[in-house]
């Protein structure tokens, strides 16, 4: 148990749905991270929120939205996603100020888009 | 850009024998961080052990050790004593801070560990 917690843990959609992802932290952190794991492929980051504002977004399709009502919660809002979207959704939080700290992960969504 | 490469896509080790994964990396920023996540089946990522780029000595984690060797740019995950649970994917990772102060981590592609009885 690292301290954030993601729901739902999986999650099938189609193509024309709605669906949010969330990602809770009780460790007190002011950044949290959304990645994607694609099979056999590295981590990507996808999103990087620091005391609530948005400081990141690494290039990614305007189907995947971010929010950050506070520094305990960050959600990935999803809409009209494609089966190539179909991976797992890590949430991370990281203690300590940029370039000093270490990123804790929650266990992930796992997304099927069909 | 960092870069972390990771040349073995899976390692067998014979249960209470001692494991090396391989870790190289590549940067130009003199400062940095390096770390090793393990991811079982079920998906989370679980951060095992840091290295900071001045730190003196390896770091160490109960059974969990990292061979940092600077001039080489490699940072080796040496698991002891292995045991049927550290079966996984390992992951080896560097800080990028970018313009800004925004921090990212840079991941390699993983090592699948499979511990054998």
């Amino acid at each position: 148990e690292t301290g954030v917690t993601q729901t739902p843990r999986h999650l099938v959609m189609g193509m024309t749905n709605k669906k949010s992802l969330k990602c809770e932290q009780h460790l007190g952190h002011n950044a949290m991270y959304w990645y994607k794991q694609s099979a056999k492929k590295p981590l990507e980051l996808m999103f990087v929120y620091n005391f609530k504002e948005q400081t990141e977004n690494n290039s990614v399709p305007s189907r995947f939205s971010p929010e950050c009502p506070n520094s305990s919660h960050l959600f990935l809002h999803l809409h009209t996603l494609q089966p190539e979207d179909s991976a797992l959704y890590l949430c991370a939080s990281r203690s300590g100020a940029s370039g000093t700290g270490i990123q804790y992960f929650g266990a992930g969504t796992r997304l099927s888009v069909l | 850009a960092q870069k972390i490469t990771q040349t073995q896509p899976g390692m067998f080790v014979q249960e209470k024998e001692a494991v090396t994964l391989d870790c190289t990396y590549d940067t130009s920023d003199p400062s940095y961080g390096l770390f090793w996540y393990k991811q079982p089946s079920s998906g989370e990522m679980i951060f095992l052990i840091y290295q900071g780029s001045y730190d003196q000595q390896n770091a160490t984690e109960g059974r969990y050790s990292l061979n940092f060797q600077k001039a080489r740019k490699s940072a080796n995950l040496v698991i002891s004593a292995s045991q049927l649970g550290d079966s996984a994917m390992y992951f080896c990772a560097m800080r990028e801070v970018r313009q800004g102060g925004s921090e990212k981590l840079v991941f390699g592609k993983g090592t699948k560990l499979t511990v054998n009885p």
